[in-house]
């Protein structure tokens, strides 16, 4: 069965400083791989996804990830972070696309520093 | 953009009663789906439901729970007799198409409703 690690439960950066928020999947087949944030309040808003093709995967906010299967890691960086980026960062996996659900891991929370 | 709504935002319920958590799904929308989270725990899928049935459904979603679409735009959850383990944030989602893993096609979702059983 597919499942992610995530690992750190809290992550500080100061402002202007490099995001690295880690994930490790377990996955039997290719999988689909998602990164999700939720900001304080709100629902949970898709930052990028993998499916096939390039292994850079670009999302919003300037957020990127790579999908590396040698290491089975798809790792959230920004290079700047910005206080805005303050919010729970969820990844998540999925690895048959007959199937609904995606597995969530147990998210990071990002903290900003001044 | 358009968005999933829920009401209420927090429900308080004793234990052994009846709630139901309802969702707006987005308009043109197919694919409804419930995700809960336990304080501290990760996000887990509870049900998916297209063309009036469940499509899915994990081991937590046992016979306490059902889903219904009673007209052409809400989705609920009901929870017949909630237990002090159903204390969570429920998570609603929909999505257009049969899979959310189109490179294309994401998955939204609401804001949630954290129910509180005492």
């Amino acid at each position: 069965a597919q499942s992610v690690t995530q690992l750190g439960s809290h992550v500080s950066v100061s402002e202007g400083a490099l995001v690295l928020l880690r994930c490790n999947y377990s996955s039997s087949v290719p999988p689909y791989l998602f990164w999700y944030v939720q900001y304080p309040n709100q629902g949970l808003q898709l930052l990028l996804k993998y499916t096939t093709g390039a292994t850079l995967v670009k999302g919003i906010n300037g957020f990127e990830a790579e999908f590396k299967k040698s290491e089975t890691s798809f790792h959230l960086t920004k290079p700047s972070a910005h206080m805005s980026d303050a919010a729970e960062y969820f990844c998540a996996v999925s690895d048959d696309i007959r199937d609904d659900k995606i597995i969530f891991g147990k998210g990071t929370r990002l903290h900003i520093l001044p | 953009e358009p968005e999933v709504t829920q009401t209420p935002s927090h429900q308080v319920t004793q234990m052994g009663q009846e709630v139901i958590l309802r969702c707006v799904p987005i308009s043109n929308h197919l694919y409804f789906y419930w995700y809960r989270q336990i304080l501290g725990q990760k996000v887990e899928f509870l049900v998916s439901f297209y063309n009036n049935e469940i499509s899915e459904k994990s081991e937590i979603f046992d016979d306490q729970f059902s889903v219904e679409r009673p007209d052409g735009s809400n989705f609920t959850l009901k929870i017949r007799s909630t237990k002090l383990e159903d204390s969570a944030m429920y998570f609603c989602a929909s999505s257009e198409t049969r899979t959310a893993f189109a490179t294309n096609e994401k998955l939204f979702f609401g804001s949630g409703t954290q129910l509180s059983v005492l």
